[in-house]
């Protein structure tokens, strides 16, 4: 079964919209940590937003806001005003502290997001 | 921005012959990380280090190995390059654990190859 579930291989979003990206995940560990990364077309990988499984308000960062749904295993990214430069693919990611050291991610396959005028 | 580079950044080979990737790091963090990134497949694990010597295997691991002789320095080594190992590299680092054993993995630019 796959890890890190993203359902949506593209979505479009109007500027200055909301849009939500989802992921959902698989794991049996209490205590795990899900992140969500950017990639540009110029192909940096860029660190968004972390999610720790004990926290028990969703994180936020500027115009970044995690849904953090525990019961339903579900982390989807929320990205407030859009804007032309949030244009990229992004990753959810899972960190399961019961699989041992080296804090290994397992990445979902991709959302790809385009912000239209 | 994590101080991480790659070299190559780009590489054309042909099969069978053996490929070393570089990464280096200024940031004197303890974890390294090599994934291979494809359509369809997001990034996968090939190999992490943990310390100086220290090292194991990920998700992908078959027909690659690694060294890691300095903090800074993380090597891949494609013994013999086939064509199915044409993807983009990245190398990513991260720091000794932190909140809940959680830290953010930084990632390096990417390295292409093409093996023909």
């Amino acid at each position: 079964a796959q890890k890190i579930t993203q359902t949506q291989p593209g979505m479009f979003v109007q500027e200055k919209e909301a849009v939500t990206l989802d992921c959902t995940y698989d794991t049996s560990d209490p205590s795990y940590g899900l992140f969500w990364y950017k990639q540009p077309s110029s192909g940096e990988m860029i660190f968004l937003i972390y999610q720790g499984s004990y926290d028990q308000q969703n994180a936020t960062e500027g115009r970044y806001s995690l849904n953090f749904q525990k019961a339903r295993k579900s982390a989807n990214l929320v990205i407030s005003a859009s804007q032309l430069g949030d244009s990229a693919m992004y990753f959810c990611a899972m960190r399961e502290i019961g699989t041992g050291g080296g804090n290994k991610l397992t990445f979902g396959t991709g959302t790809q997001l385009k912000v239209e005028l | 921005d994590a101080g991480i580079t790659q070299s190559p950044r780009h590489k054309v080979t042909e099969t069978g012959t053996p490929v070393t990737l570089r990464c280096h790091q200024t940031e004197n963090h303890r974890y390294m990380y090599w994934y291979r990134q494809d359509p369809g497949h997001g990034l996968r694990l090939i190999h992490y280090s943990y310390g100086v010597k220290d090292t194991d295997k990920g998700e992908v691991s078959d027909g690659y190995s690694v060294s890691r002789s300095k903090t800074e320095d993380f090597l891949l080594t494609l013994e013999s390059a086939t064509s199915s190992q044409t993807s983009v590299y990245f190398c990513a680092i991260s720091e000794s654990l932190g909140r809940e054993g959680l830290s953010e993995q930084f990632f390096g630019p990417g390295t292409r190859l093409t093996v023909l």
